[in-house]
């Protein structure tokens, strides 16, 4: 079964670190890219960042450039998303998610498997 | 980045009939415009990806049309289990965005 099961939300103050991870299984891991989109309480989705199969190119949504940075480990077949410098704003579902079309080249998609999402709450 | 409008916010409907909803581009997405149901505290499912290709899986009473700015997600006769919020996203340019949501409630 294609499965992907995010982990590392939790609490976290205004201008705080927090580091998500995503354990994928089921599938040939390193050749998809994969993204991370957020949805914030009651608000509709938001793509996040992306990485390409290799872990090669990487890809930002403005808001976070500069504080966010994804990562993946092909060998372990996970995918992680370290947050520093936390903002209220930041407070969301994060949810990992992999992208439709096979190789790992292609890291702008649809996504056709997506996790359970895990909570990420930035308040003092 | 391209904004994607949907409409209408709100569509109430009665099971069996047919839902028609809207999703319009700030700029030309050429066919890279995908659909996604979801349902409370569930995650997005894809329904159709590159305007009309139905993904594994999603029943065919599920279409969806359009190019360039406009697209359209059919559903020819709602099921009790499609009351949920729909999104639009497009693949065509960074960032990827979504559409801010159509919801399907029971009327």
């Amino acid at each position: 079964e294609v499965q992907l099961v995010e982990s590392g939300g939790n609490l976290v103050q205004p201008g705080g670190s927090l580091r998500l991870s995503c354990a994928a299984s089921g599938f040939t891991f390193s050749s998809y890219a994969m993204s991370w989109v957020r949805q914030a309480p009651g608000k509709g989705l938001e793509w996040v960042s992306g990485i390409s199969g290799s872990g090669g190119p990487t890809y930002y949504t403005d808001s976070v450039k500069g504080r966010f940075t994804i990562s993946r480990d092909n060998a372990k077949n996970m995918l992680y998303l370290q947050m520093n410098t936390l903002r209220a704003e930041d407070t969301a579902v994060y949810y990992c998610a992999k992208v439709t079309t096979f190789g790992g080249v292609i890291t702008g998609d649809a996504f056709d498997i997506w996790g359970q999402g895990t909570m990420v709450t930035v308040s003092s | 980045e391209i904004v994607l409008t949907q409409s209408p916010a709100t569509l109430s409907l009665s099971p069996g009939e047919r839902a028609t909803l809207s999703c319009r581009a700030s700029q030309s997405v050429s066919s890279y415009l995908a659909w996604y149901q979801q349902k409370p505290g569930q995650a997005p499912r894809l329904l159709i990806y590159d305007t009309s290709n139905r993904a594994t899986g999603i029943p065919a009473r599920f279409s969806g049309s359009g190019s360039g700015t406009d697209f359209t997600l059919t559903i020819s006769s709602l099921e009790p289990e499609d009351f949920a919020v729909y999104y639009c996203q497009q693949r065509t340019n960074w960032p990827l965005t979504f559409g801010g949501g159509t919801k399907v409630e029971i009327k």
